[in-house]
């Protein structure tokens, strides 16, 4: 089964600053990455995702890169807000042969705070 | 749509009481799961059903028991509480139309606390 492993736990940056999050994995078969946000009391959302045939994907001020010959994938946010303030997790399918991908395996999540 | 909506959304057990926690999706989505959450440890998959009469086992799935009758209902069932099952349950769906798809939809989460 796929082992994700996320840095940093906590991450305090000034507001307009840039964050960065940091994800590696184990499988070197796992070819879909999604980021999700949690806001306080509410559930996880997806915010952004790539597949291996990229190396990079950006939405606006959110951006994904990933790089499989080291097995890791990062999150980047750009001129944060506010409203970033979350917990972020980054996942990897748990089976490889998942072709759906919707079998998950998470990080231990990034407690994302921006200071105003 | 109401998405995916877990119930209740607090629950407070005395250990070896049992109780369900219900999950509806009004999406349609043939694959939905449970996961806990516990601080430092993430998100952690304890069932899963790829569509209705299928269920399987996750991560952590010692003390739960799943049903899936129908393709909007998967309910989590404790049937003998103990503390370490206090935690923050989700409820997750998702289509499972193969590659492509993926994304996991959450319920709002249902907090337990086992004393």
């Amino acid at each position: 089964g796929e082992n994700v492993e996320q840095h940093p736990s906590t991450l305090s940056v000034q507001e307009g600053d840039s964050a960065v999050i940091k994800c590696t994995y184990s499988d070197s078969a796992s070819n879909y990455f999604p980021w999700y946000k949690q806001e306080l009391g509410k559930g996880p959302q997806l915010i952004i995702d790539i597949r291996s045939n990229v190396g990079e994907k950006k939405d606006q001020r959110i951006a994904v890169t990933l790089n499989k010959t080291a097995k890791h994938f990062s999150l980047h946010i750009t001129e944060t807000q506010p409203e970033d303030s979350a917990v972020y997790f980054c996942a990897a399918p748990t089976d490889s042969s998942n072709f759906g991908n919707e079998k998950l395996t998470f990080g231990t999540g990034t407690r994302l705070t921006i200071i105003p | 749509n109401a998405g995916v909506t877990q119930t209740p959304k607090f629950q407070v057990l005395k250990t070896g009481q049992s109780m369900t926690l219900q999950c509806a999706q009004d999406m349609n989505h043939e694959y939905m799961s449970w996961y806990r959450q516990d601080p430092g440890m993430g998100l952690r998959l304890i069932h899963y059903s790829v569509g209705a009469g299928i269920t399987d086992q996750g991560e952590v799935p010692n003390g739960y028991n799943v049903s899936r009758s129908t393709t909007e209902d998967f309910p989590l069932r404790l049937l003998s509480a103990a503390p370490s099952q206090t935690s923050v349950y989700f409820c997750a769906s998702s289509y499972s139309g193969g590659a492509g798809t993926g994304e996991l939809f959450f319920g709002e989460g249902s907090r337990l606390t086992v004393l």
